[in-house]
């Protein structure tokens, strides 16, 4: 079946240090892929997504690169904010499945 | 227009007893799915709704475990005889119309966070 195996956490970094959250995935046929952040107290919002090989999603300075041969779809941003502090997570659509698939999450804390 | 709203937004309850938790989906939203937020689990989908009808509700963990849509709308999960292990955040989501092959942005709501003592 289909799975996604994230970088584990916590993740502690400085504000402006260069993050990557490691995620790859396992899938029949050409899932699309995302990431959904979590902020504090908040609900589940869809951060980036990609939905064929080659793509890259971003916003708000994240991006990430849907990578089939490698079955890759790593989350970077070149200098992280305090605001930035959330817990991160990689999931996949199988194609037709009308499910998301997550992965067990990446929490984040960037100190000023 | 409003986003997803689901209540309770904590429940308490003693094991034994059965709970309601309740989704109001983004108005239009034809898709509605159940996920379910635990620490020994991360993120899990439970079940999926189009319309009123549920064509995959292959992630309940057990027949305690049930849901149900009325007008194509509202969805009420329900966990009877509840055990410790149900302790958990519920999460509600909707989008527009599933179409298979085509991904449709899931809204999440703030979740309900059921605890069981």
């Amino acid at each position: 079946g289909n799975s996604v195996t994230q970088m584990e956490g916590p993740v502690t970094l400085s504000e402006e240090a260069f993050l990557t959250i490691n995620c790859t995935y396992t899938a029949t046929g050409y899932p699309s892929l995302f990431w959904y952040v979590q902020y504090p107290g908040e609900g589940l919002q869809l951060l980036l997504k990609a939905t064929k090989a080659d793509d890259k999603g971003s916003n708000k300075g994240f991006e990430a690169t849907y990578r089939k041969e490698t079955t890759s779809f790593h989350l970077e941003k070149g200098s992280v904010q305090v605001s930035d502090s959330a817990v991160y997570f990689c999931a996949l659509d199988g194609r037709g499945a009308q499910k998301l698939v997550f992965g067990q999450g990446t929490r984040l804390t960037i100190n000023p | 227009g409003a986003g997803v709203s689901q209540s309770p937004s904590n429940k308490v309850t003693e094991k034994g007893k059965d709970v309601e938790l309740r989704c109001d989906p983004i108005s239009g939203h034809t898709a509605l799915y159940w996920y379910r937020q635990s620490l020994g689990q991360g993120l899990e989908f439970l079940i999926y709704f189009q319309g009123n009808s549920a064509p995959d509700k292959s992630g309940l963990p057990s027949d305690r475990f049930s849901a149900e849509r009325t007008g194509g709308s509202v969805s009420t999960l329900t966990i009877q005889r509840t055990q410790q292990e149900d302790s958990a955040v519920y999460l509600c989501a909707s989008s527009w119309a599933a179409a298979g092959g085509s991904y449709n942005e899931q809204f999440f709501g703030p979740g309900t966070r059921l605890t069981v003592l």
